[in-house]
């Protein structure tokens, strides 16, 4: 696709329900990263795929949080037994791979926990 | 541990006015830095990306300088507008083996007064 894109662009589930967020990266784009951006907070990483492998989960909050990515293609991040302070909006970014290349982001998904 | 800052935090200037946003990090082992800006309720969107080996990109009116040694990078924005309203953000992307995250500033608010 022309850009990374996420679904859905908003998110209200209730405390305790499990959640999906997907990201569709870049076509060709074999790195991906998932970040979390609190109210004025800064980004927080989460985790990084190279292709569908994932060599640094080290910002997984929690074991409710997990994350996968098939066919080095779409990555989903699900967040179980959701809490109010999951609330947040959910980045996703891609990159060709190559360590000195640009990361194009997506518009986000804003999770509010009631 | 690289901690990225950002500074001023907010800054509000009259239209036409030349500025200067600070980005300050505290390990030199980078294989790039990136600047984005953050419009309200939006994605990132990628201004400049300086790899490590270079002193400074241009892009329009938009400057961005890195001295690796001394952890410091300026983004420079010309006749500002007040299109140009936004959180400013720049980013890391470390050498640490087995990781190309990003790590973020705290990010620099701006608005141009019309």
């Amino acid at each position: 696709g022309a850009g990374v894109s996420q679904s859905p662009s908003n998110k209200v589930t209730e405390k305790g329900k499990d959640v999906e967020l997907r990201c569709d990266p870049i076509s060709g784009h074999t790195a991906l990263y998932w970040y979390r951006q609190s109210l004025g907070q800064g980004l927080e990483f989460l985790i990084y795929f190279q292709g569908n492998s994932a060599p640094d989960k080290s910002g997984l909050p929690s074991d409710r949080f997990s994350a996968e990515r098939t066919g080095g293609s779409v990555s989903t991040l699900t967040i179980q037994r959701t809490q109010q302070e999951d609330s947040a909006v959910y980045l996703c970014a891609s990159t060709p791979g190559q360590a000195n290349t640009e990361a194009f982001f997506g518009q986000g998904t804003r999770l509010t926990v009631v | 541990k690289q901690e990225v800052t950002q500074i001023p935090a907010a800054l509000s200037v009259p239209e036409g006015e030349n500025l200067v946003l600070n980005c300050s990090f505290t390990d030199s082992a980078i294989y790039n830095l990136q600047w984005f800006r953050q419009d309200p309720g939006k994605g990132l969107t990628s201004l400049l990306l300086i790899q490590s080996s270079q002193r400074e990109q241009t892009s329009g009116r938009l400057n961005a300088s890195l001295d690796k040694s001394s952890g410091r990078s300026t983004l420079y924005i010309a006749a500002s507008q007040p299109g140009d309203s936004a959180t400013y953000l720049c980013a890391v992307r470390l050498t640490t083996s087995g990781t190309y995250k990003y790590i973020f500033g705290t990010g620099t608010r701006l608005k141009v007064l019309a």
